[in-house]
C-alpha cells in the first residue's frame, strides 16, 4: 500500500459527460501529480500541484482541470468526455519534487 | 528535444540475469529513476541514481553514467513475479525538476 488513495477505482460514463477523480496523498506529502495511461502505453504527465499551487503542466487538455485543496487532497475534472479519454488515471504524491513518487492504484475511466 | 530510449520488450528465463538499458537526452540532469508496473497495477518506485555508479537493493541494481547519458536496471535471479513493465525516468532541471519518462520495457520471463 503506497498510502495514496484514489477514488473511484472504476468509472463508466458516456461521451460528453463530466467526471471528477479524487486523490488523497500520503500523509506529509506536499506534491500531487496526475498521470494518464492509455492501454499498453506509457505514463503521460498531466499536471502537478505543490502545497496548493500549480507547479507544472504537462500534456493536459483544456477540457481537463485540476486543483489541490488546503487539506492537500486533489481533484482532476474531466469534461466533454470523448472515447479517447478512456484510460487509467493515476495520482501520485511525493514529499518534494519528483525524487520519489508514490502512486495510487488508479481510476479506470471508460467512456462509452 | 528531450527523450529517453529503452527497449520495448525484453525476454529472459527464470533464474537468469537481465539488464534493461536507458539512454537519455535531456536539458539538465538531476537523477535517473526506475519504476516497476505490473499489468493493471500502479507504478512502484525501484531506485534513484543521482551520482555515477551502481546502487544495489536486493536482487535489483541500478547503474548510472552521466558522461554517457546512460543507465541500466539489472535484475538478478529472475522470478516469474518480475514479469512487468519497467520505466526509466529522468529528473531534469530545465523545467522545475520535472520527470521525463521512457516508454517502458515489457519484461517477459519464461520458465
Amino acid at each position: 500500500d503506497s498510502g495514496v488513495t484514489q477514488t473511484p477505482k472504476h468509472l463508466i460514463t458516456a461521451t460528453g459527460q463530466r467526471v471528477t477523480l479524487r486523490c488523497s496523498p500520503r500523509s506529509g506529502d506536499l506534491s500531487v501529480y496526475w498521470y494518464q495511461q492509455s492501454l499498453d502505453q506509457g505514463l503521460q504527465f498531466l499536471i502537478q500541484y505543490y502545497n496548493g499551487e500549480e507547479r507544472a503542466k504537462g500534456n493536459i487538455l483544456e477540457r481537463f482541470s485540476a486543483q489541490q485543496f488546503p487539506d492537500l487532497h486533489s481533484e482532476l475534472n474531466l469534461s466533454s468526455l470523448e472515447l479517447g479519454d478512456s484510460a487509467l488515471y493515476f495520482c501520485a504524491s511525493s514529499p518534494g519534487q519528483n525524487e520519489k513518487l508514490f502512486f495510487g492504484s488508479g481510476t479506470q475511466l471508460s467512456v462509452l | 528535444g528531450q527523450s529517453l530510449e529503452q527497449p520495448s520488450e525484453v525476454t529472459a528465463v527464470e533464474g537468469a540475469i537481465v539488464q534493461i538499458n536507458c539512454t537519455y537526452q535531456t536539458s539538465g540532469f538531476y537523477g535517473l529513476s526506475w519504476y516497476q508496473q505490473h499489468d493493471g497495477g500502479a507504478p512502484t518506485f525501484l531506485s534513484y541514481n543521482a551520482l555515477d555508479g551502481l546502487e544495489e537493493t536486493g536482487r535489483f541494481s541500478s547503474f548510472l553514467s552521466r558522461s554517457d547519458s546512460y543507465g541500466y536496471l539489472l535484475l538478478q535471479e529472475l522470478q516469474m513475479k518480475d514479469s512487468a513493465s519497467y520505466f526509466c525516468a529522468v529528473r531534469e532541471g530545465s523545467s522545475n525538476y520535472q520527470l521525463i519518462w521512457g516508454a517502458g520495457t515489457k519484461l517477459i520471463i519464461k520458465p
